[in-house]
């Protein structure tokens, strides 16, 4: 069965850190990967999504930026965290094979907290 | 464009029925639809595809309509563990821009009370 891994699952930073994020997906080959963003009590924001090997997709132009250095791996990076980066970060994975259904699933999440 | 929701949020009592729905300015190729409990992941519920379908999951069931690109959401006989946010995702079709992104609306708050 396929699972979707993000680490770390909490994350306190000061204004001005750089940032890691990573999402690791097991059981699939050649998924689509996907960030999203929620901010507290607001909806889901895209920010990246990859339909391949180092094919990135950037939905917002902010300080944020993704990569793909593997087929099932998704890092979300920031080289100067600002106040505004605080919140929810949701990886998610989608099976596009013709076998499949197109489903979307999320990771578990990190919570950014910006200080 | 993200999709609209409808309403933004619902109070039921326990028994109760509702309705949410979900519009796009754009041609669709899918619709997503996800609960959200506080504080965790948003949970998959279903996915209709282009081809105008209705799905069901046990009390749970949403209908898509190609042509007006909108979907519903039904929940019948509301249960206290229904009570969460409920989000539409939308998938444009191809040729449409943006195939394969999934984009939410801003989410209905759904409350269930005894």
């Amino acid at each position: 069965s396929q699972t979707i891994h993000q680490w770390p699952a909490t994350l306190v930073q000061p204004v001005g850190s750089p940032l890691s994020l990573e999402c690791t997906v097991e059981g699939t080959s050649n998924p689509n990967l996907y960030w999203y963003r929620q901010a507290a009590g607001r909806g889901l924001q895209l920010l990246f999504y990859s339909v391949g090997i180092g094919q990135i997709s950037s939905e917002v132009p902010q300080n944020l930026s993704a990569s793909r250095p593997q087929d099932r791996q998704f890092i979300l990076s920031s080289k100067k965290l600002l106040l505004s980066d605080s919140g929810f970060y949701l990886c998610a994975w989608r099976p596009m094979s013709q076998l499949s259904s197109y489903e979307q699933y999320f990771g578990p999440g990190t919570r950014l907290t910006v200080t | 464009q993200q999709p609209v929701q409808s309403p933004q949020a619902v109070i039921l009592r326990e028994g109760e029925d509702a309705v949410i729905n979900c519009s796009s300015s754009k041609a669709l190729y899918s619709v997503h639809w996800y609960r959200q409990k506080h504080g965790e992941a948003p949970v998959f519920l279903m996915i209709l595809l282009k081809g105008g379908e209705q799905k069901g999951h046990e009390k749970i069931s949403a209908s898509f309509n190609e042509k007006k690109q909108q979907s519903s959401l039904y929940l019948t006989a509301s249960q206290l563990s229904y009570s969460g946010t409920y989000f539409c995702g939308t998938e444009p079709s191809f040729g449409a821009g943006g195939y394969q992104k999934v984009t939410f609306g801003t989410g209905t708050k759904l409350q269930v009370i005894p």
